[in-house]
């Protein structure tokens, strides 16, 4: 079946790099968009940005614009987001999400990493 | 940016239906998408497109979108469908995707 499969929990001093891995399984991973949305304690949804893993082609929040990479490794069925200059306020949990396997939304989710920026 | 308004809470008896709302404009000429998201739990995908349902989704999960305002109806609530619920929209703004804030649906 179609899952994605998420890194572990990771905790940063502020000012560092996170680096949380997606990896796809049970279908072609290059046929479908790669998104990244984020979710603080308690708070909605943010969307950071996409990833077509057959181009590589990204686009990305104004919010993260500078601080976010998003990359894959195509050989291993794997996509990565990289946030840059961490602050406490980048705690949260990070998703990998498809887009467009069997509709025009988020269809399926990783379970998640959560980030925790703290000194 | 575009934004989409939905309010905190809605709180709904066992057995009555649940109606919440995502507000934003013209968001009747848009596709809406929604999710329930349960504690500790990734979002679930229960409607797309304003009225579609992903495979496995009971058919007690609807949806409407006209003018100013998309509608997730949940009929026949259960105390499972107690979560958070996400509407989401693509706009061709600088932020394509945007999430709605979320409504915490209590089943009393």
């Amino acid at each position: 079946q179609v899952q994605l499969v998420q890194s572990g929990a990771e905790v940063k001093k502020p000012g560092a790099s996170v680096k949380v891995s997606c990896k796809a399984s049970g279908y072609t991973f290059t046929s479908y968009d790669i998104n990244w949305v984020r979710q603080a304690t308690g708070q909605g949804l943010e969307w950071m940005g996409w990833m077509n893993p057959n181009s590589g082609n990204t686009g990305y929040a104004q919010k993260f614009q500078g601080r976010v990479t998003m990359t894959r490794n195509t050989s291993i069925s794997t996509a990565y987001m990289e946030l840059s200059s961490l602050r406490s306020e980048d705690t949260a949990v990070y998703y990998c999400a498809i887009h467009g396997a069997t509709t025009n939304a988020f269809d399926i989710w990783g379970q998640g990493t959560m980030v925790t920026v703290s000194s | 940016s575009y934004v989409l308004t939905q309010p905190p809470s809605v709180s709904v008896a066992p057995g009555q239906t649940a109606r919440i709302t995502c507000g934003g404009n013209n968001i009747g000429s848009k596709s809406v998408h929604w999710y329930q998201q349960k504690p500790g739990q990734a979002p679930v995908l229960v409607v797309y497109d304003d009225s579609d349902r992903p495979s496995g989704i009971p058919e007690r999960f609807s949806g409407s979108n006209s003018g100013n305002t998309a509608t997730l109806t949940i009929s026949r609530v259960e105390a499972g469908d107690e979560a958070d619920y996400y509407c989401q929209v693509w706009d061709s703004s600088s932020d394509p995707w945007v999430f709605g804030g979320g409504t915490k649906l209590t089943v009393l």
